[in-house]
């Protein structure tokens, strides 16, 4: 168990519906990093925050919005969905946004969208 | 860009066999380097880490050497257990603006171990 956590385990949606991923890091963690991982693309970094403020974006579509709250917790918000972002999404948190420092990930949300 | 070449899978081996997975990468700078095993249904679970050049990580009898003259971070075992079979994530971070350490994945190579 990494201490990181993430709901739903699982969910399905149609194309076209709206959809929130919520992560909690583990305790004292200031950074959290979203991860997308899909069978063509691979694992491929989506965004990160760092203590309430967006640090670094990645291959992240403008449909996906994330934020941390005040309480560290994060969201990342699908919209329009495709079918294309039925995926595998992963949220990882770290002590410190630098290189050394490494990232500890969640179970994984399974996105199925028909 | 920076990025990870991994060797590709599946690699199936035998119980006590010796294992290598080799990975390479391209990196401006002088990123970290790290090694992820995701076993089947599961996050990714750091496996071990190296920071700089001739750093060796090492973790639960696997180990890899940070080597910059060849750019490369080779994953091995002596001898793999069937509980090891798992897909393997080779992965760089760099320093990118301020502190922040996205990583960069290789594709993963899946590993089976046969009793």
């Amino acid at each position: 168990d990494s201490g990181v956590t993430q709901t739903p385990k699982h969910l399905i949606t149609a194309t076209g519906q709206r959809v929130t991923l919520r992560c909690s890091p583990r305790s004292g963690d200031l950074s959290v990093y979203w991860y997308q991982q899909s069978l063509d693309q691979g694992l491929q970094f989506l965004i990160q925050y760092y203590n309430g403020e967006e640090r670094a974006k990645g291959n992240i579509l403008e449909r996906f919005s994330a934020q941390q709250f005040p309480d560290l917790h994060s969201e990342l918000n699908l919209s329009s969905l495709e079918l294309g972002d039925s995926a595998l999404y992963f949220c990882a948190s770290s002590v410190e946004g630098a290189a050394s420092y490494e990232q500890y990930f969640g179970p994984g949300t399974r996105l199925t969208v028909t | 860009g920076n990025s990870v070449t991994q060797m590709e899978g599946p690699v199936t081996l035998s119980e006590e066999a010796f294992l290598t997975i080799n990975c390479t990468y391209t990196a401006t700078g002088y990123p970290s380097l790290f090694w992820y095993v995701q076993y089947p249904g599961e996050g990714l679970q750091l496996l071990l880490k190296a920071t700089k050049a001739d750093d060796k990580g090492s973790n639960k009898g696997f180990e890899a050497t940070y080597r910059k003259e060849t750019t490369s971070f080779h994953l091995e075992k002596g001898s793999v257990q069937v509980s090891d079979s798992a897909v393997y994530f080779c992965a760089l971070s760099t320093p990118y603006g301020g502190a922040t350490n996205k990583l960069i994945f290789g594709t993963g190579t899946l590993l089976a171990v046969q009793p």
